[in-house]
């Protein structure tokens, strides 16, 4: 069974440019999230989906941060403009259902210059 | 609100050691999941288990081993003949009934030759 696929591996942006980034969850998953690590902490929930309507987003700074999922199966996370602080590595995962275990990508490392 | 703490930051065993890692948490929910998460070097988080908040009782898989106790809000992580392939970042985190994962800050584990 393929894993959780997210693209880029790796960013280096400036700050206040774009940057986006995709996730394509485990066949079948209805469930997905975005999380925010920033180095030395543990992941932060930044928006969780259930098919494609959200459940939680009220830790996603949506002043700068979207996210979408199309047809409840990919996503992608926008950052417009990005700040410094917005470096880290941002995580997507996806579960079956509500309340099971989750399984994670390999994330995406956001370098902001 | 829901809280995870993970008062060891740094643990250093030497190989075939034990190492207990300790988690607390709280929650006014009665239903709730606790999981652990292990996070290597190369940085994709990998589910080890889950537990709801009505199962107490303790679980083995191999080298390792769980100490629910609602008692005392933990959820305990025992590492048994400690292995240098154990060395990463283990996460504790809760949920409840389905919700986003709320993570402690993590307790990096070394384990030397």
């Amino acid at each position: 069974e393929a894993g959780v696929a997210q693209s880029p591996r790796y960013k280096i942006i400036e700050k206040r440019q774009s940057v986006a980034f995709w996730c394509n969850p485990i066949s079948g998953h209805a469930t997905l999230y975005w999380y925010q690590q920033i180095l030395g902490q543990g992941p932060k929930l930044l928006i969780q989906f259930q098919n494609n309507g959200v459940v939680d987003d009220s830790q996603l700074p949506k002043d700068r941060f979207s996210a979408e999922r199309l047809k409840g199966v990919d996503s992608t996370l926008k950052i417009q403009p990005a700040k410094l602080e917005d470096s880290a590595v941002y995580l997507c995962a996806s579960s079956y259902l509500l309340a099971n275990e989750q399984f994670f990508g390999p994330g995406t490392r956001l370098t902001v210059l | 609100a829901q809280k995870v703490t993970q008062a060891q930051t740094e643990i250093s065993v030497v190989e075939k050691e034990d190492v207990t890692l300790d988690c607390v948490y709280e929650t006014r929910d009665t239903t709730y999941y606790l999981f652990w998460y292990k996070q290597p070097p190369s940085g994709e988080l990998v589910f080890l288990i889950r537990r709801n908040s009505f199962d107490e009782q303790n679980e083995i898989s191999g080298r390792y081993s769980w100490n629910f106790q609602k008692s005392t809000s933990s959820f305990n992580f025992t590492i048994t003949a400690s292995q240098v392939v154990d060395s990463a970042v283990y996460f504790c985190a809760l949920s409840n009934s389905g919700y986003a994962l709320n993570f402690g800050k993590g307790t990096s584990l070394l384990v030397t030759p």
